[in-house]
């Protein structure tokens, strides 16, 4: 089966740097995602790795190793608005159909 | 275009009740999913659809049913409401395979009493 781990909690303050890391376990890898969820709304895209290195959007880049089987999200500058659940994701099943996500990540950005 | 769209927002049933949670996409796209949300958890597949016709099952597909005979639409039945399936179930959609962003629509908050 497939199975994703990240922390449950990070706290930071406003303008700092938090990473949070996510590591997997799955057949059929297809690529890692990222994602963003506030207060229990709709979760929203942030970022996707395919290959090995650093994707940057704005204040917030996403890296993998998929020798390692490991990935993290980099936010920059924190804000509070910041503050949220943080999803890892990746692909795989029939067809890549299948999106399964790890059992999230809370910030907590604090001034 | 209005996204991805799910009726009705939140629903109290009784144990045993059967209904449709509905979901719809106006982007044309190809994959659907239903996921459930239980407090404090991460997003867990029921099932998931890569099209018109073809469907599988999830992580928790037990106690579900789904159908897809459009791209647009892509109902979850539940077929006898358990207290233990009392959650938020988000459905979502994307393009198609080689595409990682998915769009989740605003979610149903579903009781069983």
């Amino acid at each position: 089966g497939q199975s994703l781990e990240q922390p449950s909690e990070v706290t930071a303050v406003e303008g700092a740097i938090v990473q949070i890391n996510c590591t997997y376990q799955t057949s059929g890898f297809y690529g890692l995602s990222w994602y963003q969820q506030h207060d229990g709304g709709a979760p929203t895209f942030l970022s996707y790795n395919a290959l090995d290195g650093l994707e940057e959007t704005g204040r917030f880049s996403s890296f993998l190793s998929r020798s390692d089987s490991y990935g993290y999200l980099l936010l920059q500058e924190l804000q509070m608005k910041d503050s949220a659940s943080y999803f890892c994701a990746v692909r795989e099943g029939n067809q890549g159909g299948k999106l399964i996500f790890g059992q999230g990540t809370e910030l907590s950005v604090k001034p | 275009n209005a996204g991805v769209t799910q009726t009705p927002k939140f629903q109290v049933l009784k144990t045993g009740q059967s209904m449709t949670l509905q979901c719809a996409q106006d982007m044309n796209h190809e994959y659907m999913s239903w996921y459930r949300q239980d407090p404090g958890m991460g997003l867990r597949l029921i099932h998931y659809s890569v099209g018109a016709g073809i469907t599988d099952q999830g992580e928790v597909p037990n106690g579900y049913n789904v159908s897809r005979s459009t791209t647009e639409d892509f109902p979850l039945r539940l077929l006898s409401a358990a207290p233990s399936q009392t959650s938020v179930y988000f459905c979502a959609s994307r393009p198609g395979r080689d595409v990682d962003t998915q769009y989740f629509g605003p979610g149903t908050r579903l009781t069983v009493l």
